[in-house]
């Protein structure tokens, strides 16, 4: 397993703004992934986190609005940019090992636009 | 598009009674989770299989992966109030040299005392 922790775990936000989650993980991973959640619902992949090179966005979701970095193998961040309260939401980061198909969660980031 | 459907969406029953709950899809994946999570907190994985027809136990927690690698479904045996949770499935399969997951529709469990 693996001990993931966010930041930060909550805040509210105005509209217009940024804000930038961090996700830190205590160990090496080769995987690291970001969803949305909303409030009861289930999650929707965002995108996958790569080291060193450029993050793999899904459908519907682009750089400039939700751009990633990821520096090492313990840690990354996502920026929500320009925010709406549209963007109100459940931000959580996962990791997982490509030896196992197990994935690990963070506990999330309560995110509220006003 | 949502590929994995789980029902029942809902489910609140008595202590002591059992349920299943099933994930379903069109598509194949190489590897299925199941997760439960609690308000507040972000999903605790129960288990992973990757062997169609796949079985695995955790306590009173059974797991089946479908022979085809497309459905899976999760037995709770007497059910407690501890088992309270929204329960989500996830597939996992390698997309354009990147191994993702996708998550199912999700159940909300309630269990009564």
């Amino acid at each position: 397993s693996a001990v993931i922790s966010q930041k930060p775990s909550r805040d509210i936000c105005q509209r217009g703004t940024s804000l930038t989650i961090q996700c830190q993980v205590d160990s090496q991973v080769t995987m690291m992934f970001w969803y949305r959640q909303q409030p009861g619902q289930s999650l929707t992949l965002i995108a996958t986190a790569n080291q060193g090179s450029e993050a793999t966005y899904e459908s519907g979701f682009v750089i400039d609005k939700f751009p990633i970095s990821r520096p090492n193998l313990t840690f990354s961040t996502l920026t929500v940019s320009n925010m709406s309260p549209e963007d109100s939401s459940i931000y959580l980061c996962s990791v997982g090992r490509s030896s196992s198909y197990e994935q690990y969660f963070g506990p999330g980031t309560r995110l509220t636009v006003t | 598009t949502q590929l994995l459907e789980q029902s029942p969406q809902f489910l609140s029953i008595q202590e002591g009674e059992n349920l299943t709950v099933y994930c379903n899809s069109s598509s194949v994946f190489s590897s299925l989770q199941w997760y439960r999570q609690e308000p507040g907190e972000g999903p605790v994985l129960l288990v992973t299989v990757v062997t169609g027809g796949e079985v695995k136990k955790l306590k009173r927690l059974t797991f089946q992966f479908g022979d085809a690698r497309k459905d899976s479904s999760l037995h709770i045996t007497a059910a407690q109030p501890g088992d309270t949770g929204l329960y989500l499935c996830a597939g996992g399969r390698s997309t354009s040299g990147t191994y993702k997951y996708i998550f199912g529709t999700g159940t909300r469990l309630k269990v009564l005392a």
